[in-house]
């Protein structure tokens, strides 16, 4: 069974830093691509961020480019997002989820709770 | 970017109702249009992609159809575990987009 588990939620102060982990198992993760999705609670669903299956090729939405980092580590089968210059605006539920054709995502892990407040 | 809109945002509906939702793109997205039901405190979970191709497990009661802009999903009877919102997403192009969502409650 294919699973995904995210980690690494937490309040955060506005410009502070967080790293998410999500890791994967039941389907050979340096195959596939990999992706964020998040939703603030309540609301809707918004992508964030891409990696190729080799971790070569990174995409990002509008609202997080130069601010966070998609990685991976196919050793360990765990994709990372580093979060930076954090602001109340990313306040959201982040989900994992594995790419199983472009921009098309199946499955999805159960979400880590990011808080950015003073 | 591609807008998604869906309508209704809600319905309240009764066991055994046929229920269809509609999502319209900004523009032409061919069929590339996906579906996801979400239940509360849950991960969202694909149900249709390409606009009408069932994903492996999914129920029969659920089809989806349309192309160009105009899409709908239809849940041909409904039951309890179907109380749930329903995202569609464009996979044309990027950066991928979601609709609003449409969230269908118990009458």
């Amino acid at each position: 069974e294919e699973q995904l588990l995210e980690s690494g939620g937490g309040l955060v102060q506005p410009g502070g830093s967080l790293t998410l982990s999500c890791a994967a198992s039941g389907f050979t993760f340096s195959g596939q691509a990999m992706t964020w999705v998040r939703q603030v609670p309540g609301k809707g669903l918004e992508w964030v961020s891409t990696i190729s299956g080799s971790g070569d090729y990174t995409y990002y939405g509008d609202p997080v480019k130069g601010r966070f980092t998609i990685s991976r580590d196919n050793s360990k089968n765990i994709l990372y997002l580093q979060m930076n210059s954090l602001r109340a605006e990313d306040t959201a539920i982040y989900f994992c989820s594995k790419e199983i054709l472009e921009w098309l995502f199946d499955p999805w892990g159960q979400g880590t709770l990011v808080t950015v407040s003073s | 970017d591609i807008q998604m809109t869906q309508s209704p945002s809600s319905l309240s509906a009764s066991v055994g109702d046929r229920v269809t939702i509609t999502c319209r793109a900004s523009q032409s997205i061919s069929t590339y249009l996906n579906w996801y039901q979400q239940k509360p405190g849950k991960a969202p979970k694909l149900l249709i992609y390409g606009a009408s191709s069932l994903q492996s497990g999914v129920p029969s009661k659920f089809s989806g159809s349309g192309s160009g802009t105009d899409f709908t999903l239809t849940i041909s009877s409904l039951q309890p575990e179907d109380f749930a919102t329903y995202y569609c997403q464009q996979s044309f192009s990027s950066p991928p987009t979601f609709g609003g969502g449409t969230k269908v409650e118990i009458k």
